[in-house]
């Protein structure tokens, strides 16, 4: 098994949908993240869980919703999304090496979500 | 809160050319900085990160990155590329003793040509 697993890789869905995105880590990590890729945009942090705890949402909007059931795996749901939303959904894992922001992140291979 | 700049979109280069792709960064406090490759279809992995010592720092398939804090740079080198260095290459940063907030660039396309 390949350190983080996203599944699905691709996924197309209405307005009117409800989904979701799958994150299993296999790496005995303990923080799990979500981040949203645009093109030509930075990478934007959306959901931060440590010990299974969420410790960031940065403003994102309610119609994103994530779960984390357990410290191998994270979930974001989906519903009512908007064409806006159509991005490539990253998931990564880090562990808590005691030193404060200097933990190297793992990185899925992504879902390509696209809005209609 | 720290922020991150690329200063190229995109960098065509051609085979066993060096390359430089450029890093800036803004941040109050002390910082810790990285760079990521993606490779077309897959996730971000690690090529290199500073955390403190020596400021050049090297990483996997010959890249290097020289921390300036003068200049508030981190850029990335490599003497000779390779047709498979195409990629898309991330400079990422986050501050000191502030855990799960790492900032990201907006990426530069590395394209290298035969």
């Amino acid at each position: 098994e390949t350190g983080v697993t996203q599944t699905p890789r691709h996924l197309v869905m209405g307005m009117t949908n409800k989904k979701s995105l799958k994150c299993e880590q296999h790496l005995g990590h303990n923080a799990m993240y979500w981040y949203k890729q645009s093109a030509k945009k930075p990478l934007e942090l959306m959901f931060v869980y440590s010990l299974e705890e969420r410790v960031e949402n940065n403003s994102v909007p309610s119609r994103f919703s994530p779960e984390c059931p357990n410290s191998s795996h994270l979930f974001l749901h989906l519903h009512t999304l908007q064409p806006e939303d159509s991005a490539l959904y990253l998931c990564a894992s880090s562990q808590d090496s005691g030193l404060a922001g200097a933990d190297i992140q793992y990185f899925g291979a992504g879902t390509r979500l696209s809005v209609l | 809160a720290q922020s991150v700049t690329q200063l190229d979109s995109q960098v065509p280069v051609f085979e066993e050319a060096p390359v430089e792709l450029r890093c800036n960064y803004s941040s109050s406090v002390s910082v810790y900085l990285f760079w990521y490759v993606q490779y077309p279809n897959q996730g971000l992995q690690l090529l290199l990160k500073y955390l403190s010592g020596s400021t050049l720092v090297k990483g996997i398939n010959g890249f290097e990155a020289e921390f300036n804090k003068s200049q508030t740079s981190f850029h990335l080198r490599k003497p000779s590329v390779h047709i498979s260095d195409t990629a898309e290459y991330f400079c990422a940063v986050s501050e000191r003793n502030n855990n799960n907030d790492m900032r990201f660039g907006a990426g530069t396309r590395l394209t290298v040509k035969p």
